[in-house]
């Protein structure tokens, strides 16, 4: 257990539509960093939230958003969603803020659009 | 060209072997390297974390960096069935963001 939490475990839903996706991290960390990993893709990097800003971004979609609260749990919104945003969902956490630190995953969230 | 690249295999071998786990990458400030394996369904799980070239051991574990041929490799001693999944190379650099760049995977299989 890498102690990271993502929920839900799994999403359902329909083209158009908007859904969040859920992170906890590491009791410590303060870096969140999400990634989106299909077949043919591997593990894309779309953001990182350190203490709450946002530190870097990566290939995030502009209908795509994410969010660090005060608690340190993180949230990445989707809207607009197309059949090609079905795929794994993962959240990382670290204790720092660049990559001096490992990086630890959750078991991600698998969004299946229909 | 990919920031790193990585046979996605799939590799099979008899239980009991070494295994040996490659990437290769472009960009020459690379500074962190790591190594996840990856079940069905899950997560990937940090097996190594290491910094510039040479040698990490842990356990039946190795990781090693030739940073002069930007390649890094993970060998398995005594492979077990336990050990088949998808395993990740993922490296980066205090000069070039706060990201980690990952291979696509090598899909390992483990015969008894």
């Amino acid at each position: 257990d890498s102690g990271v939490t993502q929920t839900p475990k799994h999403l359902i839903t329909a083209t158009g539509q908007r859904v969040t996706l859920r992170c906890s991290p590491r009791s410590g960390d303060l870096s969140v960093y999400w990634y989106q990993q299909s077949l043919d893709q591997g593990l894309q990097f779309l953001i990182q939230y350190y203490n709450g800003e946002e530190r870097a971004k990566g290939n995030i979609l502009e209908r795509f958003s994410a969010q660090q609260f005060p608690d340190l749990h993180s949230e990445l919104n989707l809207s607009s969603l197309e059949l090609g945003d079905s795929a794994l969902y993962f959240c990382a956490s670290s204790s720092g803020s660049g990559v001096g630190q490992p990086q630890h995953f959750g078991d991600g969230t698998r969004l299946s659009i229909l | 060209q990919k920031e790193v690249e990585q046979d996605p295999g799939p590799l099979s071998v008899p239980e009991g072997a070494i295994v040996s786990l490659n990437c290769t990458y472009s960009n020459s400030a690379f500074q962190y390297f790591m190594w996840y394996r990856q079940y069905s369904r899950k997560g990937p799980e940090l097996l190594m974390y290491t910094y510039s070239s040479g040698n990490k051991e842990d356990g039946r574990f190795t990781a090693q960096v030739d940073k002069s041929s930007k390649y890094i490799s993970l060998f398995i001693r005594d492979s077990q069935p336990s050990d088949s999944a998808t395993y990740l190379c993922a490296m980066g650099s205090t000069y070039t963001g706060n990201q980690f760049y990952f291979g696509t995977g090598t899909s390992l299989t483990v015969i008894p």
